[in-house]
């Protein structure tokens, strides 16, 4: 089966821009959530979405957004673009919200804002 | 909220053991991920605890104490490609069961 999948794997942006991100989760787990990840740092969460509904959000301005799609697959946008935005953008896919659901990640995102 | 320590840095011998301490402070408790990540990659799943003890996999076993708020991950044999970053993850008894990750550990394994 195939893992998370995420796309694309690089980017390159300027300051003001907008940003889309997409993810699609191992087939049959129903919850996606999104992290930032800056060198030298473990991931901080942004989003998680469980069948179509935001279960939660981090602590990020209201410039980053996201969405759950009925096939779950999940895009992360971000707008008016900072240069503190440059980051790996991880994707991570459970079967559900449960105590016992491990989340797996996908490759990333690396957001890289000129 | 939490707060999750873990070392910056390790070094270690290839062949050797290695062992990761990860101490935490929550508000409640319910489970401790690790996690290995080698540079510019993806966090992969290593073991997960909820309960106290050793849960072992093959070169690599974790532990966890609950009342000392306190986990290692143990690395037998090391190799190589044992060199990455180990991450640290807690979660608490919210509503989301969203983990908090640490920082990481940068394992360095040299010949």
């Amino acid at each position: 089966d195939a893992g998370v999948t995420q796309s694309p794997t690089h980017l390159i942006k300027t300051r003001g821009q907008q940003v889309t991100l997409r993810c699609s989760p191992i087939s049959g787990h129903k919850s996606v959530s999104w992290y930032q990840q800056v060198l030298g740092q473990g991931p901080q969460f942004i989003f998680q979405y469980y069948e179509k509904e935001e279960r939660g959000r981090g602590n990020f301005p209201d410039r980053f957004s996201a969405r759950q799609f009925p096939n779950y697959s999940s895009e992360l946008n971000v707008n008016a673009l900072l240069l503190g935005d440059s980051a790996l953008y991880l994707c991570a896919s459970s079967q559900g919200t449960g105590g016992a659901d491990t989340q797996y990640f996908g490759p990333g995102t690396r957001l890289t804002v000129l | 909220g939490q707060n999750i320590d873990q070392p910056t840095e390790m070094t270690a011998t290839e062949g050797a053991i290695v062992q990761i301490n990860c101490t935490y402070q929550t508000s409640g408790f319910n489970g401790l991920f690790w996690y290995q990540q080698h540079a510019g990659e993806a966090p992969t799943f290593l073991s997960y605890n909820v309960l106290d003890g050793l849960e072992e996999k093959g070169r690599f076993s974790s532990f966890l104490s609950r009342s000392k708020g306190y986990s290692y991950l143990l690395l037998k044999e090391l190799q190589m490609k044992d060199s990455a970053s180990y991450l640290c993850a807690v979660r608490d008894q919210g509503g989301s069961y969203i983990p908090t990750f640490g920082r990481g550990t940068s394992l360095i394994v040299h010949p």
